[in-house]
């Protein structure tokens, strides 16, 4: 099976701008979880969806979104970027429930 | 508050000696534990699990130990070897089957 997919692998935005990343899981799971991860910090949990509905949420600001489409596929909106916002994204993908499998991250750079 | 504590920030092993990362947990709900690598720029990829209904799960060279009444848990890897460099994070599932992460104890294999 093909591992997950994340896409873009990096990016550069302007504080103020929004940007999307965007996550394919592992054919068959159809739960996809979120995390943001920065310099010296363990995994901050973003939010989780399953079978299209948000399932669980972390204690992030509304500036961050997402969505999961019927294929499983899922979205990350951030809109008005800020620096401390500069972190890898990670997408997790998860038959069900017990072990996630994580894609390789999106690099994001707010400047 | 933290429910995943993991109290060492970083440990140095002798190459071919045993390293032993350790997890504290809180909650005595959680009932599904699991053990990540990972490497920088780079998502986590999952090592070892083990339910709450054993005590000890092995594989390999890697072998999780789970204490429900101290509510402890570790992960021994014997022989230590240079590739095992990496941030390990201990996870618990919850009830909502969502991972809450330890910040990770960074390993380092000296040679």
């Amino acid at each position: 099976k093909a591992g997950v997919t994340q896409t873009p692998r990096y990016l550069i935005k302007t504080r103020g701008q929004q940007v999307t990343l965007s996550c394919s899981p592992i054919s068959g799971h159809r739960s996809v979880s979120w995390y943001q991860q920065t310099p010296g910090q363990g995994l901050q949990f973003l939010f989780e969806y399953f079978s299209e509905t948000q399932r669980n949420k972390g204690n992030f600001p509304g500036r961050f979104s997402g969505r999961q489409f019927s294929n499983s596929r899922s979205e990350m909106n951030v809109s008005t970027l800020e620096l401390g916002d500069s972190a890898l994204y990670l997408c997790a993908s998860s038959p069900q429930q017990h072990e996630q499998y994580f894609g390789p991250g999106t690099r994001l750079t707010v400047t | 508050d933290q429910q995943v504590k993991q109290n060492s920030p970083s440990l140095s092993v002798q190459e071919g000696r045993i390293s032993i990362l350790n997890c504290d947990y809180t909650n005595s709900m959680f009932d599904y534990f699991l053990w990540y690598k990972k490497y920088p720029a780079e998502g986590p990829t999952f090592l070892i699990s083990i339910s709450s209904i054993k005590d000890k799960n092995e594989d390999g060279r890697f072998t999780v130990f789970l204490n429900k009444s101290a509510k402890h848990l570790s992960l021994h890897i014997v022989p230590s070897q240079p590739g095992d460099s990496a941030v390990y994070f201990c996870a618990a599932e919850d009830s909502n089957y969502q991972l809450i992460w330890g910040a990770g104890t960074k390993l380092i294999i000296k040679p």
